[in-house]
């Protein structure tokens, strides 16, 4: 059973780009988290998803940044027109069940804007 | 909001020796997740605490979960290379809630061999 997929695993990209970032939960989990971790600031959380909705997004930017967890497919966190402040790893985790279940992560990206 | 604070923020610790991180929260904790993390990888499971007085093995790491639930400390007997890394503490929201665990700022820990 495969563990919870980001990808990619680095990420290069000049001020003003556009970010993608995947992350592809474990098998029968409907239950996403993405969170920021910056050196000085620890693990931040940003958005918690189950499929095809949006439940907390009160950590995350209310510009630029956005997040879906479509029927099929990956979950994607965006970032549009991404800022040297936006360098940092972005982690992606996921549960099974209930919000409060033990979450699985990811390995991360880590987003370098240049 | 509920917020976690880790101590200490690193620690050297003597291949062999035991050491204690503390994880202090703000508020009432309604379940305890203690995780670490290697060097540029992602957070592995290590212990889940939700009573108070809990405490829990894995190996040579036991948790513990304060009767008031406001405080844990995970303890490491006898100290290896692989325990090296940054050790999170997360804790559920008080009251419950949507956004998942909040997280202390981790503690790095590095075995001297």
């Amino acid at each position: 059973n495969a563990g919870v997929m980001q990808n990619p695993r680095h990420l290069v990209r000049r001020r003003g780009q556009e970010a993608r970032l995947r992350c592809s939960p474990m098998k029968g989990h409907s239950h996403v988290y993405w969170y920021r971790q910056l050196p000085e600031e620890g693990l931040k959380f940003m958005v918690y998803l189950q499929k095809e909705n949006i439940i907390d997004e009160s950590g995350m930017p209310k510009e630029r940044f956005s997040a879906e967890f479509p029927k099929e497919g990956p979950s994607i966190l965006r970032i549009q027109q991404v800022v040297r402040g936006d360098s940092a790893a972005y982690f992606c985790a996921s549960a099974p069940r209930a919000p409060h279940e033990k979450l699985f992560f990811g390995s991360g990206t880590q987003l370098s804007v240049l | 909001s509920q917020e976690l604070e880790q101590s200490p923020q690193s620690l050297i610790v003597q291949e062999g020796k035991n050491l204690t991180i503390n994880c202090t929260s703000s508020k009432t904790l309604y379940g305890l997740y203690w995780y670490k993390q290697k060097y540029g990888e992602g957070l592995i499971f290590l212990m889940m605490l939700q009573k108070g007085g809990e405490e829990k093995s894995h190996e040579k790491i036991t948790a513990k979960l304060d009767e008031k639930k406001q405080q844990s400390s995970l303890h490491i007997t006898a100290s290896q290379p692989s325990h090296a890394g940054i050790y999170l503490c997360g804790a559920v929201a008080s009251g419950g809630g949507a956004d998942g665990l909040t997280f202390g700022k981790g503690t790095h820990l590095i075995i001297q061999p």
